[in-house]
């Protein structure tokens, strides 16, 4: 079966630290896999999108991902955190055979920055 | 840009009443969805459509209809609206194959 697990709903950093937010997802093949951050009381962003070729994908803000399909995850990574990066955030996939239109979310991770 | 309009952005309703929340989206995209998210739930799939015309069941379909009038406008319809659909909607569309979303700002419907 086709899924996305986010393990952590929820991770606290200080300002200024690294971040890394996991995805781990089920499907045979690979996938089109996203991030998406959502602000509070706004709809989701897109963050960064990767279809294949180089393994590290980067996104807006400073934002990174990794892919691994030996270990089936999609990882988000940022080097130094702002106090505005606090949000949650989606790890997503789209099938690509067999495409229905239907996107698989993982429930989310919500990130808290403390000053 | 790619724009994705919702109205309205609240939305107080009684229960047994009919609800429509509309979507606009300028991507010229096929794709279009409607979805609604709820603690704990992350966002769950209502209806989706692929083009003008077309609506298709998502993963909760039950309590709510769709109409895909034109490549533009995809609605979502509570015929008879209860509490238990009192959540945050949010309608979305995507291009294929890579199938990225563009999201609206969001419906926060309160149905009393």
């Amino acid at each position: 079966a086709q899924s996305v697990t986010q393990p952590d709903a929820r991770v606290t950093v200080s300002e200024g630290a690294s971040l890394q937010l996991r995805c781990k997802y089920s499907y045979s093949g690979t996938p089109y896999l996203f991030w998406y951050v959502q602000y509070p009381r706004q709809g989701l962003q897109l963050l960064l999108k990767y279809y294949s070729g180089d393994p590290v994908v980067q996104g807006v803000n400073g934002f990174e991902a990794e892919f691994s399909k030996s270990n089936s995850s999609f990882h988000l990574r940022k080097a130094s955190v702002h106090w505005s990066d606090s949000a949650v955030y989606f790890c997503v996939l789209s099938p690509i055979t067999g495409n229905t239109g239907k996107l698989i979310f993982g429930l989310g991770t919500t990130l808290q920055v403390q000053p | 840009e790619a724009a994705v309009t919702q109205s309205p952005r609240n939305k107080v309703a009684v229960t047994g009443g009919k609800v429509t929340l509309s979507c606009n989206q300028t991507n010229n995209h096929n794709n279009m969805y409607w979805y609604r998210q709820d603690t704990g739930h992350g966002l769950r799939l209502i209806h989706y459509s692929y083009g003008a015309g077309s609506t298709e069941k998502g993963d909760i379909p039950d309590g709510y209809k769709a109409s895909r009038p034109s490549q533009e406008n995809f609605s979502l319809i509570l015929e008879l609206a209860t509490p238990s659909q009192t959540s945050v909607y949010f309608c979305a569309s995507g291009g294929t194959p890579q199938n990225t979303l563009y999201f609206g700002a969001g419906t926060r419907l309160s149905v009393l």
